[in-house]
Order: C-alpha cells, then sequence, then structure tokens
C-alpha cells in the first residue's frame, strides 16, 4: 500500500540558511500535518491542513510557514535556521472527513550546524 | 485543553513477560485514542485505536480498552517478545476535519531475552 512519502530524508544546513522539507500524502488523503520530534521527545504538532486550507495550528515558530497545494502535497519552509532546530520533521496524513488515524511518513532529519 | 498522560519509563522486561502502559486522558466531548509504536530511527507506525467508549483496539497481541468512566487506554500485551522494544505513544484526537494528533510523552520497552 502507498505510504507518505517525504523528501528529503536528511538535510543539512546552516544557521540563518533556509530549507524546504516535502510531503506526499497516501492517495485520496486530503489532510496532512506537520510534526518536529527532538531527540528523547514526542512529537510536537506544527501544523495542519485540509482540502488545502489551514486546518489547525501548533506551535510553529514565526520562521516557518508551510501551505499544500492543489495536488494535496504540502511543503514546511523554514527560514533563518537555528541550531534547535535540529529535530526529526514528521508529515502525517489522513482522510479529512472521519476520525481515522493519521498515517505518518519516515520523516526527514534536519541538522543545523 | 486536551492532553495525554503516560507512565514515565524506561520499561525493563524479559521476554514472555506481561506488558501493561498506562495512560489517561483529559479532553473535552468524545475523543478518538490511538497508540503509536516508534521504532530506532524509524517513522511512527499505528498500533490499535478505539473511536468510542468501551472499544477495544487489538493488534498483533497489544490490547486496549477507551474507558471513559476512568478516561483511561492503558496498553497490554500478555507476553511480550524481544522485537517489542520501542517507544510507544498514546495519542487522542478531536473529531474534527484536520485536527491534531495529541501525544503523550511515550514510553520506552526493553524487552531482553
Amino acid at each position: 500500500a502507498a505510504g507518505v512519502i517525504q523528501s528529503p530524508r536528511h538535510l543539512i544546513k546552516e544557521k540563518r540558511e533556509t530549507a524546504t522539507l516535502k510531503c506526499y500524502p497516501i492517495p485520496r488523503h486530503d489532510t496532512v500535518y506537520w510534526y518536529q520530534q527532538g531527540p528523547g521527545q514526542d512529537p510536537q504538532f506544527l501544523i495542519s491542513f485540509y482540502e488545502k486550507m489551514q486546518s489547525d495550528k501548533g506551535s510553529i515558530p514565526d520562521r516557518f510557514s508551510a501551505q499544500q497545494f492543489s495536488d494535496y502535497h504540502s511543503e514546511l519552509n523554514m527560514s533563518s535556521l537555528e541550531l534547535g532546530d535540529s529535530a526529526l520533521y514528521f508529515c502525517a496524513s489522513s482522510p479529512g472527513t472521519d476520525n481515522s488515524p493519521l498515517h505518518f511518513g519516515n520523516g526527514t532529519r534536519l541538522t543545523v550546524t | 485543553g486536551n492532553s495525554v498522560t503516560q507512565m514515565e519509563g524506561p520499561v525493563t522486561l524479559s521476554e514472555e513477560a506481561f506488558l501493561t502502559i498506562n495512560c489517561t486522558y483529559t479532553a473535552t466531548g468524545y475523543p478518538s485514542l490511538f497508540w503509536y509504536v516508534q521504532y530506532p530511527g524509524e517513522g511512527l507506525q499505528l498500533l490499535l485505536k478505539a473511536t468510542k467508549a468501551d472499544d477495544k483496539g487489538s493488534n498483533k497481541g497489544f490490547e486496549a480498552t477507551y474507558r471513559k468512566e476512568t478516561t483511561s487506554f492503558h496498553l497490554e500485551k500478555g507476553s511480550v517478545q524481544v522485537s517489542d522494544s520501542a517507544v510507544y505513544f498514546c495519542a487522542l484526537r478531536r473529531y474534527q476535519a484536520g485536527t491534531a494528533l495529541i501525544f503523550g510523552k511515550g514510553t520506552t520497552l526493553s524487552v531482553s531475552s
């Protein structure tokens, strides 16, 4: 079965640089979610989109922005990167109209040096 | 607000021992409840779910029952294996399109042979 695809798998950036993470949801899933997971931490919700509109917002820094495109893929844009942004970033998708579980991708590991 | 509280780990067991990981929640309304598992270096995988009171979710020998009266969703397995070693996250989600999954802090399980 098709899964959530994230790219890249690994990304190394320097402080103050920008990064763009991409997420391709499971076919027919119209909702995507972004999470950040620090080492040994639980995943922290950043933001979600349902039918290309922002549907929920968590602890996303102002330096980050995200959007969902017409084909339902999503991109997380991160600017002015800080050392503390180093983490695993997960994207998840689900159908938006019922209480289905979220299906997670394998994540993008971002390292800021 | 909505939140999930899990027993702190790590939990260390011998193979074939009985496992219980406690999870309680606070939520408005009637959320759906989930257990996710994360193996080292991997993403989050759905283990089981329950969408209403008294529902029992089960998968791969793991079980959890949605207890509304005690606001709990404890994870159990009768006989753990070394391959069950992972981090287990309890989570809840309100019924509304695009709303986030809220995770507990996670419980690390280590099973030795």
